[in-house]
């Protein structure tokens, strides 16, 4: 069946360096996935929509230049935290809208 | 409806009760709403969904009732079992946005006590 995969499940990563978060659908395309960041106990917050072959499109307060999204096929979106910050470990979620969305098991980061 | 959650609310119930975890969204045009459940360190789970032009609709022991008047959304699990203590979120589709975004609640952590 349909599944939405995610790699890494979690990293640490010392401040400053970059890393990219792969979110991949199984079974079927996506042309369109979400990037979601989960802060611990609250609610997920939209980041940005992730088109295969066009730009992102990201909400308002992120950073773009921050985090850098490609979706190069239509089965891979990834997500690129350039330069992080202790303040960028969070919990981070990929879904893509296959009937009521399907999500990743979510990638945690951990900056140190 | 793109609410930001600060607080998890918390709901504990007996192994067998019934359990109702309840959503206010403030958006009148969302059509689409969805409950999910997150376990610790996974990924949200498609648990029941409900479209608009629904009241209720009911799943495997859920059931989700819809008030648009009041702009209300209820879970309802039928005899709560251990398993289902987890993190419930409702989110809704507010097609206003253009790109079908869906937009998720505070969420409510339902411990269900042996």
């Amino acid at each position: 069946g349909a599944v939405v995969s995610q790699h890494p499940s979690w990293v640490i990563c010392k401040s400053g360096t970059s890393v990219k978060i792969e979110c991949r659908s199984l079974d079927f395309q996506a042309t369109t996935m979400f990037w979601y960041r989960q802060f611990p106990k609250q609610s997920l917050m939209l980041m940005a929509t992730s088109n295969e072959g066009s730009k992102a499109t990201y909400e308002q307060g992120v950073e773009k230049d921050k985090f850098l999204i490609n979706h190069a096929s239509l089965t891979l979106s990834t997500l690129t935290v350039t330069s992080a910050h202790p303040e960028d470990s969070s919990f981070y979620i990929c879904s893509a809208r296959v009937i009521g969305s399907l999500f990743g098991p979510g990638t945690r980061l951990t900056v140190l | 409806g793109e609410s930001v959650g600060l607080h998890l609310p918390t709901l504990s119930v007996q192994e067998g009760d019934n359990s109702i975890i309840n959503c206010a969204y403030s958006n009148s045009a969302s059509d689409y709403f969805i409950w999910y459940k997150q376990e610790s360190g996974k990924g949200p789970q498609f648990i029941i969904d409900i479209r608009s032009n629904m009241d209720k609709r009911q799943g495997q022991r859920v059931t989700v009732l819809l008030n648009k008047t009041v702009k209300h959304l209820s879970l309802q699990i039928a005899a709560t079992q251990p398993g289902d203590s987890a993190v419930y979120f409702c989110a809704e589709n507010v097609p206003q946005t253009g790109a079908n975004n869906l937009f998720f609640g505070t969420g409510t952590r339902l411990t269900v006590i042996p």
